[in-house]
């Protein structure tokens, strides 16, 4: 059984703080995705990472891939109550054809103003 | 993001009722899948359809049944579904079945 482990599953920060939550497997993904979900909404897509040690940004947010496209890092700088939600990430399965992606099980976070 | 829809938004049924959720998605993609998410778990794949066609059924009980009649829309049919069935039902699409996904709001379902 593929698993995407996520941590921490909870985080509650004051505003401007940094945040880094992790995203590890011991398989290997041929892509990565990160999503944000709100309570009630479905996760919309913020970035994919295909090569492995990509890092990419945006604005606030650095997503790193690892070497071995094993793991993934999410980094948020001076977080924002805006940046409030569940955060996933998600690996796509190296070889199949099938569309199969593994999601980890989520980082809820609350940034308090 | 409005590309991918789904409706209704909320729905109460009983467990001897027969529903159906809808899902549309308007990005010209040739894959679309049906997640569904409960609390404290990590979204399962229920189904996924690549070109019309299922290619991959994640175990999933037969009281759950799906229709792709086009490459832009997908059912899910509910048929004396359980309790424990209750959650957060997501649609997904992309272009292709290596490609990024995108989802639509969901569908929040309470079985009673």
């Amino acid at each position: 059984t593929q698993l995407l482990e996520q941590s921490p599953q909870f985080l509650s920060i004051q505003e401007g703080e940094n945040l880094t939550v992790y995203c590890n497997s011991s398989s290997v993904f041929s892509s990565l995705q990160w999503y944000r979900q709100e309570p009630g909404e479905g996760p919309v897509l913020l970035v994919t990472v295909v090569t492995g040690g990509e890092v990419k940004k945006l604005k606030r947010l650095t997503f790193q891939f690892g070497d071995a496209r094993k793991d993934s890092s999410l980094h948020i700088t001076a977080a924002q109550p805006g940046d409030t939600g569940l955060y996933l990430c998600a690996g796509q399965v190296g070889s199949s054809n099938t569309g199969k992606l593994i999601f980890g099980q989520g980082t809820t976070l609350q940034v308090k103003p | 993001e409005t590309g991918v829809t789904q409706t209704p938004r909320h729905l109460v049924m009983g467990m001897t009722n027969k529903k159906s959720l809808k899902c549309e998605q308007h990005l010209g993609h040739n894959a679309m899948y049906w997640y569904k998410q409960s609390a404290k778990k990590p979204l399962e794949l229920m189904f996924v359809y690549n070109f019309k066609e299922q290619t991959e059924n994640n175990s999933v009980p037969s009281r759950f049944s799906p229709e792709c009649p086009n490459s832009s829309h997908l059912f899910l049919h509910l048929h004396t579904l359980q309790p424990e069935d209750s959650a957060l039902y997501l649609c997904a699409s992309s272009p292709s079945s290596e490609e990024t996904q995108y989802f639509g709001p969901g569908t929040r379902l309470l079985v009673l």
